[in-house]
């Protein structure tokens, strides 16, 4: 069974480089005709969509953190990353990543990280 | 501001019909993008619930369904049971953000 798992530091610090390891477990990730996606969830607010990445690496990213946003597959573990950099308070969200077909339905997703930005 | 717009809340007796209503435009539900919906209670991961509009994963009740039609998408969750208490979040694809767009989510509260 698919199963996901974010990691990563709780803190950062504003302007800097807020960074994310998804591990994939149960299946490859280099699974043609699948992408594999970070969202996040603000407190009080609702989920946003901010990038996605096919296992070739194929990349796409959401307008509002493009330029800040990269996304990259792991190139020897069945991983993926994020690295959202220029941080500050408003990236502070539930990080969550996920896996999505090309119509972008996500079935399997991870069960969350909390990412505070502050001093 | 959510490109898929959600009534904040919907609320419901057991055993009661509820739906929440999801408006898009002319970029997204309305270009005929499919619609999907999740649900998600605090802590845990989010579940798809309906996907491509009105179809349901193995092992979702059928209480639970959906439909689209122009611009909208609805999800209806009938013989309401207390577990149901959660928040929903329709999503679809966005040809102006090139990817993903979610609505800002409906609070379900089983009075």
């Amino acid at each position: 069974q698919l199963q996901l798992r974010e990691s990563g530091p709780r803190l950062v610090k504003p302007s800097e480089t807020l960074s994310l390891t998804c591990f994939v477990s149960g299946a490859s990730i280099t699974t043609d005709n699948y992408y594999w996606a970070w969202i996040r969830q603000p407190p009080g607010k609702g989920l946003e969509w901010l990038g996605s990445i096919s296992y070739r690496g194929r990349a796409s990213y959401h307008p509002s953190v493009r330029g800040r946003l990269f996304v990259s597959v792991g190139s020897s573990e069945n991983q993926f990353s994020m690295r959202l950099s220029s941080a500050t308070a408003a990236d502070t969200a539930v990080y969550y990543c996920a896996k999505h077909a090309i119509s972008h339905n996500m079935a399997v997703w991870g069960r969350g990280t909390t990412v505070v930005v502050s001093s | 501001q959510s490109v898929l717009t959600q009534p904040p809340s919907v609320s419901g007796a057991p055993g009661q019909r509820v739906t929440i209503s999801c408006t898009g435009s002319s970029s997204n539900i309305g270009a005929g993008y499919d619609v999907h919906w999740y649900q998600h209670l605090p802590g845990t991961a989010p579940k798809l619930l309906i996907y491509f509009n009105n179809n349901r994963p193995s092992g979702v009740p059928d209480r639970f369904s959906g439909s689209r039609s122009g611009t909208s998408a609805s999800l209806a969750v009938t013989g309401l049971q207390p577990e149901d208490e959660a928040d929903y979040y329709c999503q679809s694809y966005d040809s102006g953000v090139s990817g993903s767009v979610f609505g800002g989510g409906t609070r379900l509260t089983v009075l």
